[in-house]
């Protein structure tokens, strides 16, 4: 079926290392959004990407969207231990009104201080 | 902020026992809510949306009455596992979705279901 790719699928850094995690769609998404889980805790949303080449900014966090839309990507500057979390990108497959999200199989994150 | 409540947050019971999960928007109304099923250190699987006054429409692979969708509210959704089994024990979440198809979807705590 249609899927959401996401790698790596683990990262651990050193504190104040960059990290970066990928997501690839085989098909061309409506949008994208990321959310990001603490251990033991529920998705939280981060940001939405709609429109082709998107590029949005969170203080250490950068958010891409391809040209074509279909892959995106996070980045995060200069870790911190705050941000430990499982980053999930979740995509909106075709348009109209499907308000389903895929979400890819997330990237945990940890940071050793 | 949107807030969505879920209840319960563990819940522990025999094999063969219902048990039903409330999802709950408490700031806002939702005329979607979405119901996922996420197994330990795995992505979120999506097992069903539910439209408020209409059937919830399934996965494919989730079995409708197994698990019981009611979106009788524009605030509340329930999810009934009947007649639970130990493999169905996971963690349980569910999502409101805020206004227009392009919004972020708000998510409950989650409910952690263990079936001895």
């Amino acid at each position: 079926g249609q899927q959401v790719m996401q790698i790596p699928q683990y990262q651990h850094v050193q504190e104040g290392e960059d990290f970066t995690t990928y997501c690839n769609s085989s098909t061309t998404l409506s949008n994208i959004q990321w959310y990001k889980q603490r251990p033991g805790g529920h998705p939280v949303f981060l940001i939405q990407l709609v429109k082709s080449g998107e590029v949005k900014k969170q203080k250490r966090l950068t958010f891409q969207f391809g040209e074509a839309k279909k892959n995106s990507s996070l980045h995060i500057t200069a870790t911190q231990t705050t941000d430990v979390g499982t980053y999930f990108c979740a995509g909106r497959l075709g348009g109209g009104s499907n308000y389903k999200l895929t979400f890819g199989k997330g990237t945990l994150l940890t940071v050793n201080p | 902020g949107a807030v969505v409540s879920q209840h319960p947050s563990w819940v522990i019971c025999k094999s063969g026992t219902s048990v039903k999960i409330e999802c709950r928007s408490l700031d806002f109304q939702a005329t979607t809510m979405f119901w996922y099923r996420q197994f330990p250190k795995q992505s979120l699987m999506l097992m069903a949306t539910s439209n408020e006054g209409s059937k919830a429409t399934y996965e494919q692979g989730v079995e409708k009455d197994k698990f019981l969708i009611n979106h009788a509210s524009l605030t509340l959704s329930t999810l009934t596992v009947t007649s639970a089994h130990p493999e169905d024990s996971s963690f349980y979440i569910c999502s409101a979705l805020q206004g227009e198809i392009n919004q972020p979807q708000h998510f409950g705590d989650g409910t952690r279901l263990s079936i001895l």
